[in-house]
């Protein structure tokens, strides 16, 4: 069965650290972008963000660009979110993400789309102190 | 960073309505859209990507529409377990941008 369990949320202080972790089952995590994507509670959703399936490349949300940094290591099928820094605002359910990146046309030409077809259940994090 | 207007933000429908749900992206996006449906406590759930393909699995009832900065989600034919929240995303440039999403609840 292909799955994603995330891990390593908590209560943090602000200015504090967290290292969140994405186990992946049931697939080969070396052939898919993973993406990070927040909730904070009651709010709508907040893309974080995508790493490259080698790792070779990532994106960011403005907000966390320079204090969140994702990564992953395909032999462990396992992808991760190491946040610094930590603000109230990062106050959050974390999901990780598989984009399985469907081929289609836009504007005419060949592209592929993001399209995450695979979530985790989510890891908290709380910032307060 | 591209923004995303979904409307209405609620809408009180009852089993069997047509639903329609629209999103407008403050530039062109192409096609580059996806919808989801999230339950509370819930992970989001893939409906629909490239503004109008069906994701596998997902009920035939659900269809999108639109390209360029004008976009739709339609329900045929609501049912019990659609009552749910609704978010558009664009994938056209980073960073990716959620809609606010738009709460369909039981009339």
């Amino acid at each position: 069965e292909v799955s994603l369990v995330e891990s390593g949320g908590g209560l943090v202080q602000p200015g504090g650290s967290l290292r969140l972790s994405c186990a992946a089952s049931g697939f080969t995590l070396s052939d898919y972008w993973m993406t990070w994507v927040r909730q904070a509670p009651g709010k709508g959703l907040e893309w974080v963000a995508n790493i490259r399936k080698d790792g070779s490349l990532k994106h960011y949300v403005d907000s966390v660009e320079g204090r969140f940094t994702v990564s992953r290591d395909n032999a462990k099928n396992s992808l991760y979110l190491q946040i610094n820094s930590l603000r109230a605002e990062d106050s959050a359910v974390y999901y990780c993400s598989r984009d399985f990146s469907p081929e289609g046309y836009c504007g005419g030409t060949p592209c592929y789309y993001d399209a995450f077809d695979v979530w985790g259940q989510g890891t908290m994090v709380t910032v307060s102190s | 960073a591209i923004q995303m207007t979904q409307s209405p933000s609620s809408l009180s429908a009852s089993v069997g309505d047509r639903v329609t749900i629209t999103c407008r992206a403050s530039q062109g996006i192409r096609s580059e859209l996806a919808w989801y449906q999230q339950k509370p406590g819930r992970a989001p759930k893939l409906l629909i990507y490239g503004a109008s393909s069906l994701q596998s699995g997902v009920p035939s009832r659900f269809s999108g529409s639109g390209s360029g900065t004008d976009f739709s989600l339609t329900i045929s034919s609501l049912q019990p377990e659609d009552f749910a929240t609704y978010y558009c995303l664009q994938d056209f440039k980073y960073p990716r941008t959620f809609g606010h999403g738009t709460k369909v609840d039981v009339k």
